[in-house]
């Protein structure tokens, strides 16, 4: 199994669309949670933290569910600029950061 | 500004021989690592450097070798051992390691085509 895995998509939605990516781990001492979004031939650019609590920013809210060992990533309203590659980023204890193939998205007019 | 440096953005390779990528970062970031990026894949750690004159191996260490001879500078060096080199190659530093939530920040890649 492995330690970090995410839907590779492609998830194929309309504008004004609500779409969500799961991402799930598998070490339960992990500790920081991120997701991160990548554009084609780019280097990956952090998107947002996931705390405990759940956190949102404008239209991008994240959860991150310890006891099943997940985290999520929820898009509003989609554009057609949020389209991308989406990968979540799990640190275990001490240092091991390990990142998800990624989820694609695209958005479409 | 600050910010992490990698170069060159394409590099070609002939069988058997050896290419250094560059990354030099000017955050004053303690942490640096470099990964491996195939397409459809998620990024693979190659090695990676908690403090200067220090580094470890990653995941998929082999045919790859790295220096950290300074707290600016991580180079990557592909060997003619390594079997698969043609890659975009992406390397990232951050701060704070092992303690708390760290951000990397990532250059802009290395794409390295075997020729």
């Amino acid at each position: 199994r492995k330690e970090v895995e995410q839907d590779p998509g492609p998830f194929n939605v309309p504008e004004g669309a609500t779409v969500a990516f799961n991402c799930t781990y598998s070490n339960s001492a992990s500790q920081s949670f991120f997701w991160y979004r990548q554009d084609c031939r780019k280097e990956p650019k952090l998107l947002m933290s996931v705390y405990s609590s759940g956190n949102e920013d404008g239209r991008f809210t994240a959860q991150l569910n310890r006891a099943s060992q997940y985290i999520s990533l929820l898009i509003r309203d989609s554009k057609l600029s949020d389209s991308a590659t989406y990968l979540c980023v799990v640190i275990t204890g001490g240092f091991k950061t390990i990142f998800g193939a990624g989820t694609r998205l695209f958005v479409k007019a | 500004d600050g910010g992490i440096t990698q170069s060159p953005k394409y590099l070609f390779r002939k069988e058997g021989q050896n290419v250094t990528l560059s990354c030099e970062q000017n955050l004053n970031h303690d942490a640096m690592y470099w990964y491996r990026q195939d397409p459809g894949q998620g990024l693979r750690l190659i090695y990676y450097s908690q403090i200067v004159n220090d580094f470890q191996k990653g995941d998929i260490a082999e045919g790859y070798s790295v220096s950290r001879e300074k707290k600016e500078s991580f180079p990557l060096t592909v060997t003619s051992a390594q079997k698969n080199p043609t890659a975009f190659y992406l390397c990232a530093s951050s701060d704070q390691v092992g303690r708390t939530l760290a951000e990397a920040f990532f250059g802009q890649g290395t794409r390295l085509t075997v020729v």
